[in-house]
């Protein structure tokens, strides 16, 4: 098991409403990256959190925003939800500027109806 | 830009039988590649991680390859238990703003029939 952690496992929610997911990064990590799974797909980068700012982003909109907190934890919001924002949210811990391994959490399951 | 792509897609065999899956990738200038495995609904779980530099790595029943110039990586299952069934994912890191992110392919479901 990885020490990273992901709340919550399984929300439902509807379009229009907002959610946020929060992820817990292993002990001496210090970068959190997001990636969004959809049903039978690879996991597709979001974007990543260092030092409590965003440092490069994937191919998604404005309404998909994060934070990142001095104690490297680090929450997704996600506005405005649309049906098509159902998936697997995934987040992955790392060290910043080492392309070693890749810890990932559970992932939070979010269904928008 | 680097594509990653998985084959097969699906894959169901019975127990026992010794198996490869197969990972390319378009741009050969990787740093390492990561093999994962993935429970229904689950996290990505790190099974392998090979460098550039290296050909191969082993754990246990898994073995992996990696050949940069041809763009391939594959991952070498021996005597599969159904206790294998997930899919496995293959992912290379790709340069961004000082860090990484990683570049997935779609997976290979696994299926193993006891």
């Amino acid at each position: 098991e990885t020490g990273v952690t992901q709340s919550p496992t399984h929300l439902i929610k509807t379009r229009g409403q907002q959610v946020t997911l929060r992820c817990s990064s292993q002990s001496g990590h210090n970068t959190v990256s997001w990636y969004q799974q959809a049903l039978g797909q690879g996991p597709q980068f979001i974007f990543q959190y260092y030092r409590e700012e965003e440092n490069g982003r994937g191919n998604f909109p404005p309404r998909f925003s994060g934070l990142q907190f001095p104690n490297y934890s680090s929450e997704l919001n996600v506005n405005a939800l649309e049906l098509d924002d159902s998936a697997l949210y995934l987040c992955a811990s790392s060290s910043f500027g080492k392309v070693g391994e890749l810890f990932f959490g559970e992932g939070s399951r979010l269904t928008v109806l | 830009k680097q594509e990653v792509t998985q084959i097969p897609a699906a894959l169901s065999v019975p127990e026992g039988e010794n198996l490869v899956l197969n990972c390319s990738f378009t741009d050969s200038a990787i740093y390492n590649l990561q093999w994962f495995r993935q429970d229904p609904g689950k996290g990505l779980t790190s099974l392998l991680l090979i460098q550039s530099s290296q050909r191969e790595q082993t754990s246990g029943r898994l073995n992996a390859s990696l050949d940069k110039s041809s763009g391939r990586s594959t991952l070498y299952i021996a005597a599969s238990q159904p206790g294998d069934s997930a899919t496995y994912l293959c992912a290379v890191p790709r340069r961004i703003s000082g860090t990484y992110k990683y570049i997935f392919g779609t997976g290979t479901r696994l299926k193993v029939l006891a």
